[in-house]
């Protein structure tokens, strides 16, 4: 079973609006991280953020976690067509593994 | 520099064949990780590797999937008489970090198994 739920499944927004997508998680942490992935392509990692950690900027990425609530958003701003991609949250634990959630499709129409 | 890469990139199976799927991690990467990614899914674990020890197997969806990393670099993951629900996405993945803190992972551009 998959932990790290995203929310919304799918997201469609015009070029120029910001994006937000959430992520939930059931157990404990030691980082949550990010990833996109474009059709047909592997994973390309975004952001990592600890446990200790409550905001983390990249560029247009801007990521938060509230472990309290055991949950994390991503948001993009300004976006652009080349974003449209699936978004993926992956939790880390101190197995190593990461354990994914089934992603939100995001679409930016030009 | 040189990310993950893994070959081949799409395999076409017929059910009850054997197939080798391989992957080059990046150079001096201690970890090594295998995910199965279904169409439209997350992708899900199923090994990984500290060097050549297979510390963690527990993802691998049965004794028909094999995998090994026999000189701590590059790793072959092996299914055995392959069936339809074998069909995914075969991710390979590797980091820097040991089995104590889940670190940065860098995928490969995957291999697409298709089993007919």
């Amino acid at each position: 079973s998959q932990q790290g739920e995203e929310d919304p499944q799918a997201l469609s927004i015009q070029e120029g609006e910001n994006a937000t997508m959430n992520c939930s998680y059931k157990t404990s942490i030691n980082n949550l991280q990010w990833y996109r992935q474009n059709s047909g392509r592997g994973l390309v990692h975004l952001i990592l953020i600890r446990s200790n950690e409550r905001e983390k900027h990249s560029g247009r990425l801007r990521v938060t976690l509230d472990t309290s609530k055991k949950s994390s958003s991503l948001l993009i701003t300004a976006s652009r067509a080349a974003d449209t991609a699936s978004y993926f949250c992956a939790k880390g634990t101190s197995g190593s593994r990461l354990t994914f959630g089934e992603g939100t499709q995001l679409t930016v129409n030009p | 520099g040189a990310g993950v890469s893994q070959s081949p990139r799409y395999k076409v199976a017929k059910r009850g064949q054997d197939v080798a799927l391989r992957c080059d991690p990046i150079s001096g990467h201690v970890s090594l990780f295998w995910y199965q990614q279904a169409l439209g899914q997350g992708p899900e674990f199923l090994t990984y590797f500290q060097n050549e020890a297979q510390l963690d197997k527990s993802g691998l969806p049965s004794d028909r999937f094999f995998a090994e990393r026999p000189e701590g670099s590059v790793s072959t993951l092996k299914i055995q008489r392959t069936q339809q629900e074998d069909s995914a996405v075969y991710l390979c993945a590797s980091s820097w970090s040991g089995p104590t803190y889940t670190d940065t992972q860098y995928f490969g551009p995957g291999t697409r198994l298709t089993v007919l």
